[in-house]
């Protein structure tokens, strides 16, 4: 597609819970980003993937997220047992090979994550 | 990555031109400046990248000092749909990671 799409919209899960959230990449992008915007301004980066490659996983709370990038599925972002902290907007992007002049990222809408 | 530092809100009217400049002092040989702008409920949305002198588009401008210390992302002529968090990145350009700051949240009004 020509726009990155995220799925839900919102999730609202208890604390302990499992949280998985969906991304679809622009049509011919290569790579794959995950971001979580905390705070009103505030963003995280928090893994990227080169196709189903994990590209830099720096950000990762390696604990307790996970993610995956498999051929012909969504990409996905899963949080096993959420915490009140996780309560976020999760935000994913998508961008041609950078190296080739193509650096710009495309967001999703996001995923607006409530952990009560 | 160098940091940014940009004013964290400006109010502006209908019609007029809004400039918000962003220093970066510990900008790298390497690193390019890159504006995004984000609407409420939305994902960023990429507006202009440049790396030295002046990058015009259809949206904006990006005044770039020679010393790079800084730069100013010029948006003429604003409408109330311009109104949204304006970021400022800087990072060398194959770091594909995004940092984003704070950014300026510019309000247009009538």
């Amino acid at each position: 597609g020509e726009e990155v799409a995220q799925t839900p919209k919102h999730l609202v899960r208890g604390e302990g819970q499992k949280a998985k959230l969906y991304c679809a990449p622009i049509k011919g992008h290569s790579y794959v980003f995950w971001y979580q915007q905390v705070l009103k301004n505030e963003f995280k980066f928090l893994i990227s993937f080169q196709n189903e490659n994990v590209f830099d996983e720096t950000g990762m709370p390696k604990e307790r997220f996970s993610a995956k990038c498999l051929p012909n599925s969504p990409c996905s972002l899963e949080i096993q047992a959420t915490k009140l902290e996780d309560s976020a907007v999760y935000f994913c992007a998508s961008s041609q090979n950078p190296g080739q002049g193509k650096e710009t990222q495309y967001f999703g809408p996001g995923t607006r994550l409530l952990v009560l | 990555l160098a940091k940014t530092t940009q004013p964290i809100s400006m109010d502006s009217y209908e019609g007029q031109e809004v400039n918000i400049t962003c220093s970066h002092n510990n900008i790298a040989t390497n690193d390019y400046i890159t504006w995004y702008q984000q609407f409420p409920s939305q994902g960023p949305r990429f507006i202009i990248q440049g790396y030295k002198t002046k990058v015009t588009n259809e949206v904006a401008s990006l005044f770039i000092p020679a010393d790079r210390k800084s730069s100013t992302l010029s948006l003429p002529r604003v409408s109330l749909s311009d109104t949204a968090v304006y970021y400022c990145l800087v990072g060398d350009r194959l770091d594909y990671k995004l940092s984003f700051g704070a950014g300026t949240t510019v309000t247009v009004r009538a």
